[in-house]
């Protein structure tokens, strides 16, 4: 069992729709959690990261961590075409020797058509 | 600016053939880290280092190396015991205490 799964997809929604990202994770030492979105042929960015259980919002974006059930989520609002890249969840646990070496989920492909 | 360079964007390798993927940062961190991307699998962690001179396996170590004789550079090789390298390559790079890593453009290498 990989340590962080995540749905492949693809997922195809309309412009505008709201978009439910999901990962599960099976290590309990993992507190620190990460969303990068990666275009096409390029490397990932961060897009968005929590310490421990709780919700963050950045804009049309919104992470959501519960530890208790190992879940995470990253919801878009109102998305864009430009939102169209693949998502990737990571995570590393606390008392780590460097942020860097994280465990990634496989990545969801995401569309979004006008 | 500061980032990640990776080169070339894009590489072809024979077979048997050893092939060294460059990544040069300019944003002054201590750690660099090779993965490997291939469809479905995610990023998997192949070598990092976090101090030059030292360098440390990662979950898909075998068939490659590295070097880190500069803090700022850090190059992967692929060598030939390597039997499946057709993959995307990053590189990236992070500074202790902090949250984000960043990462280069990848290199695509194929084998023909």
């Amino acid at each position: 069992q990989k340590e962080v799964e995540q749905d492949p997809g693809p997922l195809s929604v309309p412009e505008g729709a709201i978009v439910s990202l999901n990962c599960t994770y099976s290590n309990s030492a993992f507190q620190y959690f990460m969303w990068y979105r990666q275009y096409s042929r390029k490397g990932p960015e961060l897009l968005m990261y929590t310490y421990s259980s709780g919700n963050k919002e950045d804009g049309r974006f919104t992470a959501q961590v519960d530890k208790s059930s190992k879940y995470i989520s990253l919801f878009i609002r109102d998305s864009q075409p430009s939102d169209s890249a693949t998502y990737l969840c990571a995570s590393f646990p606390a008392g780590g020797t460097s942020y860097g070496k994280l465990t990634f989920g496989q990545g969801t492909i995401l569309t979004v058509h006008p | 600016d500061g980032g990640i360079t990776q080169s070339p964007k894009y590489l072809f390798r024979k077979e048997g053939q050893n092939v060294t993927l460059s990544c040069e940062q300019n944003l002054n961190h201590d750690a660099m880290y090779w993965y490997r991307q291939d469809p479905g699998q995610g990023l998997r962690l192949i070598y990092y280092s976090q101090i030059v001179n030292d360098f440390q396996k990662g979950d898909i170590a075998e068939g490659y190396s590295v070097s880190r004789e500069k803090k700022e550079s850090f190059p992967l090789t692929v060598t030939s015991a390597q039997k499946n390298p057709t993959a995307f390559y990053l590189c990236a790079s992070d500074q202790q205490g902090r949250t984000e890593a960043f990462f280069g453009q990848g290199t695509r290498l194929t084998v023909v």
